[in-house]
Protein backbone atom coordinates (compact mmCIF):
# COMPACT_ATOMS: atom_id res chain seq x y z
CA UNK A 1 0.00 0.00 0.00
CA UNK A 2 0.93 3.72 -1.10
CA UNK A 3 1.51 5.42 1.77
CA UNK A 4 2.79 9.08 2.55
CA UNK A 5 3.08 10.23 6.07
CA UNK A 6 3.99 13.81 7.02
CA UNK A 7 5.27 15.26 9.71
CA UNK A 8 3.15 16.70 12.81
CA UNK A 9 1.81 20.09 12.90
CA UNK A 10 4.61 23.59 14.09
CA UNK A 11 3.73 26.56 15.89
CA UNK A 12 6.88 29.07 14.86
CA UNK A 13 7.21 32.62 15.16
CA UNK A 14 7.69 34.76 12.09
CA UNK A 15 11.50 35.02 11.31
CA UNK A 16 12.60 31.42 12.13
CA UNK A 17 13.13 28.38 10.26
CA UNK A 18 11.30 25.50 9.19
CA UNK A 19 11.78 21.81 7.83
CA UNK A 20 8.91 19.26 7.69
CA UNK A 21 8.53 15.90 6.06
CA UNK A 22 7.07 13.16 4.36
CA UNK A 23 7.91 9.84 4.26
CA UNK A 24 6.97 7.72 1.43
CA UNK A 25 6.41 3.40 2.13
CA UNK A 26 4.88 0.84 -0.19
CA UNK A 27 6.88 2.03 -3.71
CA UNK A 28 10.07 3.13 -4.71
CA UNK A 29 10.67 6.25 -3.62
CA UNK A 30 12.88 7.49 -7.00
CA UNK A 31 10.49 6.46 -9.55
CA UNK A 32 8.10 9.40 -8.84
CA UNK A 33 7.91 13.24 -8.28
CA UNK A 34 6.81 14.05 -4.75
CA UNK A 35 4.85 17.41 -5.51
CA UNK A 36 3.59 19.99 -2.31
CA UNK A 37 0.73 21.49 -2.57
CA UNK A 38 -0.24 24.69 0.27
CA UNK A 39 -3.71 25.07 1.30
CA UNK A 40 -4.43 28.27 3.11
CA UNK A 41 -7.36 28.59 6.20
CA UNK A 42 -10.96 28.41 4.14
CA UNK A 43 -8.98 28.49 0.69
CA UNK A 44 -8.52 26.45 -2.27
CA UNK A 45 -5.08 24.55 -3.37
CA UNK A 46 -2.11 25.70 -5.02
CA UNK A 47 0.59 23.72 -6.41
CA UNK A 48 4.00 24.74 -5.14
CA UNK A 49 6.47 22.34 -6.62
CA UNK A 50 7.56 18.93 -7.31
CA UNK A 51 10.73 17.35 -6.76
CA UNK A 52 12.27 14.26 -8.49
CA UNK A 53 13.47 12.37 -5.83
CA UNK A 54 16.29 10.05 -7.73
CA UNK A 55 18.23 13.10 -9.03
CA UNK A 56 16.81 16.01 -6.86
CA UNK A 57 15.53 17.53 -10.23
CA UNK A 58 13.00 20.07 -8.88
CA UNK A 59 10.51 22.47 -10.22
CA UNK A 60 8.84 25.59 -8.38
CA UNK A 61 5.57 27.62 -9.32
CA UNK A 62 6.77 31.04 -10.12
CA UNK A 63 4.10 32.21 -6.86
CA UNK A 64 6.86 29.96 -4.43
CA UNK A 65 10.51 30.23 -6.52
CA UNK A 66 12.79 31.59 -4.01
CA UNK A 67 10.42 31.71 -1.22
CA UNK A 68 10.63 27.50 0.06
CA UNK A 69 13.06 25.07 -0.83
CA UNK A 70 12.26 21.48 -1.82
CA UNK A 71 14.90 18.38 -0.78
CA UNK A 72 14.63 14.42 -0.75
CA UNK A 73 16.73 12.04 0.73
CA UNK A 74 16.28 8.77 -1.22
CA UNK A 75 18.25 6.85 1.36
CA UNK A 76 15.61 7.13 3.85
CA UNK A 77 12.65 7.97 1.32
CA UNK A 78 11.75 11.15 2.64
CA UNK A 79 10.73 14.51 0.92
CA UNK A 80 10.83 17.81 2.86
CA UNK A 81 9.54 21.40 2.22
CA UNK A 82 11.69 23.89 3.90
CA UNK A 83 11.65 27.78 5.25
CA UNK A 84 14.61 29.90 5.94
CA UNK A 85 12.36 33.03 7.34
CA UNK A 86 8.49 32.35 8.54
CA UNK A 87 6.35 34.94 7.78
CA UNK A 88 2.44 35.26 8.89
CA UNK A 89 1.24 34.73 5.61
CA UNK A 90 3.35 31.24 5.58
CA UNK A 91 0.17 29.60 8.18
CA UNK A 92 -1.55 27.37 5.99
CA UNK A 93 -2.06 23.33 5.77
CA UNK A 94 0.86 21.52 3.39
CA UNK A 95 0.18 18.55 1.61
CA UNK A 96 3.00 15.96 0.19
CA UNK A 97 1.68 14.08 -2.72
CA UNK A 98 3.21 11.81 -5.52
CA UNK A 99 2.80 12.14 -9.15
CA UNK A 100 3.80 9.84 -11.99
CA UNK A 101 5.76 11.52 -14.65
CA UNK A 102 4.78 15.30 -13.17
CA UNK A 103 1.25 14.47 -14.11
CA UNK A 104 -1.88 13.74 -11.68
CA UNK A 105 -1.42 12.98 -7.83
CA UNK A 106 -2.70 9.57 -7.68
CA UNK A 107 -1.71 9.57 -3.22
CA UNK A 108 -1.73 12.17 -0.68
CA UNK A 109 -0.50 12.60 2.88
CA UNK A 110 -2.31 13.22 5.43
CA UNK A 111 -1.15 17.33 5.46
CA UNK A 112 1.26 19.82 7.68
CA UNK A 113 -0.57 22.57 9.47
CA UNK A 114 1.68 25.15 9.80
CA UNK A 115 0.80 28.23 12.27
CA UNK A 116 3.18 31.17 12.32
CA UNK A 117 2.23 33.60 14.94
CA UNK A 118 4.22 36.34 16.92
CA UNK B 1 1.94 29.64 -15.86
CA UNK B 2 -1.25 28.46 -17.38
CA UNK B 3 -4.45 29.65 -14.92
CA UNK B 4 -7.47 27.44 -14.63
CA UNK B 5 -10.97 28.91 -14.10
CA UNK B 6 -13.58 27.32 -12.54
CA UNK B 7 -16.96 27.75 -12.32
CA UNK B 8 -19.60 27.97 -10.46
CA UNK B 9 -17.74 28.67 -7.57
CA UNK B 10 -20.92 27.46 -5.31
CA UNK B 11 -23.49 25.01 -6.54
CA UNK B 12 -26.37 24.21 -4.79
CA UNK B 13 -28.14 20.72 -5.38
CA UNK B 14 -30.63 18.56 -3.99
CA UNK B 15 -29.58 14.83 -2.89
CA UNK B 16 -30.52 12.47 -6.19
CA UNK B 17 -30.07 15.44 -8.77
CA UNK B 18 -27.45 15.73 -11.38
CA UNK B 19 -24.39 18.43 -11.51
CA UNK B 20 -22.19 19.63 -13.62
CA UNK B 21 -18.85 22.04 -12.87
CA UNK B 22 -16.63 23.41 -15.44
CA UNK B 23 -12.81 23.85 -15.68
CA UNK B 24 -11.55 26.66 -18.11
CA UNK B 25 -7.94 27.15 -18.90
CA UNK B 26 -6.09 29.92 -19.91
CA UNK B 27 -4.58 27.94 -22.97
CA UNK B 28 -4.60 24.18 -24.33
CA UNK B 29 -3.78 21.82 -21.75
CA UNK B 30 -4.81 18.79 -24.47
CA UNK B 31 -6.29 16.03 -22.64
CA UNK B 32 -3.74 16.69 -18.91
CA UNK B 33 -6.90 17.76 -16.80
CA UNK B 34 -7.35 15.87 -13.39
CA UNK B 35 -10.12 16.36 -10.86
CA UNK B 36 -10.16 16.32 -7.57
CA UNK B 37 -12.66 15.68 -4.77
CA UNK B 38 -11.65 17.23 -0.95
CA UNK B 39 -13.84 16.65 2.44
CA UNK B 40 -13.56 18.79 5.22
CA UNK B 41 -10.58 18.03 7.33
CA UNK B 42 -9.51 15.15 4.66
CA UNK B 43 -6.59 15.40 1.82
CA UNK B 44 -7.66 15.88 -1.88
CA UNK B 45 -8.17 12.49 -3.75
CA UNK B 46 -8.29 11.80 -7.39
CA UNK B 47 -11.52 11.10 -9.20
CA UNK B 48 -10.61 11.72 -12.97
CA UNK B 49 -7.09 11.62 -14.89
CA UNK B 50 -6.93 12.60 -18.60
CA UNK B 51 -9.68 14.41 -18.66
CA UNK B 52 -12.15 11.45 -18.54
CA UNK B 53 -10.76 8.59 -17.32
CA UNK B 54 -11.97 7.50 -13.81
CA UNK B 55 -9.40 6.80 -11.07
CA UNK B 56 -9.34 3.54 -9.32
CA UNK B 57 -12.91 2.64 -7.39
CA UNK B 58 -14.57 5.89 -8.43
CA UNK B 59 -17.96 5.38 -8.90
CA UNK B 60 -19.30 5.89 -12.05
CA UNK B 61 -21.65 8.43 -11.60
CA UNK B 62 -18.80 10.47 -12.22
CA UNK B 63 -17.95 11.73 -15.76
CA UNK B 64 -15.42 14.39 -17.06
CA UNK B 65 -15.44 15.38 -20.27
CA UNK B 66 -13.67 18.17 -22.73
CA UNK B 67 -10.23 19.06 -24.24
CA UNK B 68 -7.71 21.70 -25.03
CA UNK B 69 -9.47 24.62 -22.69
CA UNK B 70 -13.18 23.42 -21.53
CA UNK B 71 -13.51 20.95 -18.99
CA UNK B 72 -16.78 19.70 -16.90
CA UNK B 73 -17.46 16.73 -14.35
CA UNK B 74 -20.40 15.66 -14.59
CA UNK B 75 -22.06 13.78 -11.23
CA UNK B 76 -25.22 12.12 -12.00
CA UNK B 77 -27.90 10.88 -9.24
CA UNK B 78 -25.80 12.83 -6.34
CA UNK B 79 -25.65 11.15 -3.02
CA UNK B 80 -24.66 12.25 0.19
CA UNK B 81 -21.03 11.73 0.41
CA UNK B 82 -20.43 13.59 -2.99
CA UNK B 83 -20.94 17.13 -1.14
CA UNK B 84 -17.85 18.20 -1.08
CA UNK B 85 -15.12 20.66 -2.78
CA UNK B 86 -13.84 19.66 -6.47
CA UNK B 87 -10.60 21.09 -8.15
CA UNK B 88 -9.53 20.87 -11.25
CA UNK B 89 -5.99 20.39 -12.60
CA UNK B 90 -3.84 21.49 -15.57
CA UNK B 91 -0.61 19.32 -16.12
CA UNK B 92 0.13 19.54 -19.14
CA UNK B 93 2.70 22.68 -17.94
CA UNK B 94 3.44 21.25 -14.50
CA UNK B 95 0.52 21.74 -12.65
CA UNK B 96 -1.91 24.58 -11.67
CA UNK B 97 -4.82 24.03 -9.75
CA UNK B 98 -8.27 25.51 -10.34
CA UNK B 99 -10.11 27.77 -7.70
CA UNK B 100 -12.15 25.12 -6.58
CA UNK B 101 -16.21 24.62 -6.52
CA UNK B 102 -18.26 24.22 -3.03
CA UNK B 103 -21.03 21.67 -4.24
CA UNK B 104 -23.90 21.65 -1.51
CA UNK B 105 -27.03 20.09 -0.31
CA UNK B 106 -29.63 22.57 -1.36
Amino acid sequence: EVQLVQSGPEVKKPGQSLKISCKASGYKFTSYWIGWVRQMPGRGLEWMGIIYPDDSDTRYSPSFEGQVTLSADKSIATAYLQWSGLKASDTALYFCARSDSGNWFDSWGQGTLVTVSS
Amino acid sequence: EIEMTQFPATLSVSPGEGATISCRASQSVNNNLAWYQQKPGQAPRVLIYSASTRATGIPARFRGSGSETEFSLTISSLQSEDFAVYYCQQYKDWQTFGQGTKLEIK
